[in-house]
């Protein structure tokens, strides 16, 4: 079975401050991790991917196979990151099992000014 | 393109009643997925669909249940319903090997 978990619930940083929000998954398979962010009032949206290695809006996330983690980092956290942050997973079948998606409870950020 | 979009935005129900909730995916996705949302917690899988067919199912009684059209607009049914369903019923939809795009969601609320 695969399982996802934020340990925190809330995260509370000062604009310019590191921030980093913990995610560990665990999984036979070797999976595709995600990070989907949803700010207030808004839909839940794909914020980065693994396999793309890419930085959004400063942010970043190493895939840790070792220790089964997908932590997103920022090293300069800005007010409008404030968020629900959902740390997700998805089996790596290809095709279709990107709808197939088991989420983290999720850990609210909030950026104080 | 509007994105998915999920009707109604909000409905009550009664205990026992049954519901059902839809979906419209973004043009060209092929993929419509349905999750569960309750307070303080995050999406739970419940459907997959593609090409109208059920690829994936979580674990969730057989009072739900969901199908997919030929358009690729998708229902998701709801019968007998307990105070515990109440929660924010997620749509997704997605191209073979890209993201899930979700929609604003149905908040269903049980009394």
């Amino acid at each position: 079975a695969q399982r996802v978990t934020q340990p925190e619930k809330l995260l509370s940083v000062f604009k310019g401050a590191p921030v980093e929000l913990k995610c560990n998954y665990s999984y036979s398979g070797s999976p595709e991790l995600f990070w989907y962010v949803q700010y207030s009032r808004q839909r839940l949206q794909l914020l980065l991917r693994h396999i793309s290695r890419e930085s959004i809006k400063g942010f970043t996330a190493d895939l840790n196979k070792g220790e089964t983690s997908f932590h997103l980092k920022k090293p300069f956290a800005q007010e409008e990151d404030s968020a629900m942050y959902y740390c997700a997973l998805s089996p790596n079948a290809g095709g279709t099992s990107y709808g197939k998606l088991t989420f983290g409870q999720g850990t609210i950020l909030t950026v104080h000014p | 393109d509007a994105g998915v979009t999920q009707s109604p935005t909000h409905l009550i129900k009664t205990r026992g009643q049954q519901v059902t909730l839809r979906c419209s995916p973004i043009s060209g996705h092929k993929s419509v997925s349905w999750y569960q949302q309750v307070l303080g917690q995050g999406p739970q899988f419940i459907f997959q669909y593609y090409e109208k067919e059920e690829r994936g199912r979580g674990n969730f009684p057989d009072r739900f249940s969901a199908r997919q059209f030929p358009n690729y607009s998708s229902e998701l049914n709801v019968n007998a319903l307990l105070l515990g369903d109440s929660a924010l019923y997620l749509c997704a939809s997605s191209k073979q090997s890209t993201e899930a795009f979700f929609g604003q969601g149905t908040r269903l609320t049980v009394v």
